[in-house]
């Protein structure tokens, strides 16, 4: 089965400065990944997905990702983070050949400071 | 409006109720899901259905119940056998399963006192 690990439980940014998040999935043949953010008492909205094709796909609030099979990452980024960022990012995975749905990991919570 | 409603967003009951929290989507999908949300755990499937009259157990089943009569609506009951119910709840669907993005409710705090 899948498996997701988001190494930082954590991150505290100074707004403005850059930000990466990190993603590692167990390992398969091929995977689907997606980005989720979660701001305060409300549900999950999706960021961005790799399907397929490019390995670096751009989403929504200027968030981008990069896949890497050879390490089994899919980093969430984004050069210059404000305020409105603060929020619980949640990278999943899925296997195209199975039938179950998307594993997610614990979440990074991301805090942006003034 | 397209999309998915959960009510109430807040829940209060006593120890030993059961109690049933309500999902529903117009957004015509074929897939339905409930995760459990506690702090530092991220989220935990309970249970998928991906058609009507059809559902699968997820991670952590025991306590819980649903039932999927129609494809607008996926009710979740958290029993009495839940030995630690306070949690926030999330609903989502998706119009398949593996590469469909799934849409979220806003979700219901339940607090079991």
């Amino acid at each position: 089965a899948q498996s997701v690990t988001q190494l930082d439980s954590q991150v505290p940014v100074f707004e403005e400065a850059p930000v990466e998040l990190r993603c590692n999935y167990s390992s398969s043949v091929s995977v689907y990944l997606f980005w989720y953010v979660q701001y305060p008492n409300q549900g999950l909205q999706l960021l961005l997905k790799y399907l397929s094709g490019s390995t670096l796909v751009k989403g929504i609030n200027g968030f981008e990702a990069e896949f890497n099979k050879s390490q089994t990452s899919f980093h969430l980024r984004k050069p210059s983070v404000h305020i409105s960022d603060t929020a619980e990012y949640f990278c999943a995975v899925s296997d195209p050949a199975g039938n179950t749905p998307l594993v997610f990991g614990k979440g990074t919570r991301l805090s942006v400071i003034a | 409006d397209g999309g998915i409603t959960q009510s109430p967003k807040y829940l209060f009951r006593k120890e030993g109720q059961n109690v049933t929290l309500s999902c529903e989507q117009n957004l015509n999908h074929d897939a339905m899901y409930w995760y459990r949300q506690d702090p530092g755990q991220g989220l935990r499937l309970i249970y998928y259905s991906q058609i009507v009259n059809d559902f699968q157990k997820g991670d952590i089943a025991e306590g819980y119940s649903v039932s999927r009569e129609k494809k607008e609506s996926f009710p979740l009951t958290v029993t009495s056998a839940q030995k630690n119910p306070t949690a926030f709840y999330l609903c989502a669907s998706s119009l398949g399963q593996n590469t469909d993005t799934q849409y979220f409710g806003p979700g219901t705090r339940l607090t079991v006192l």
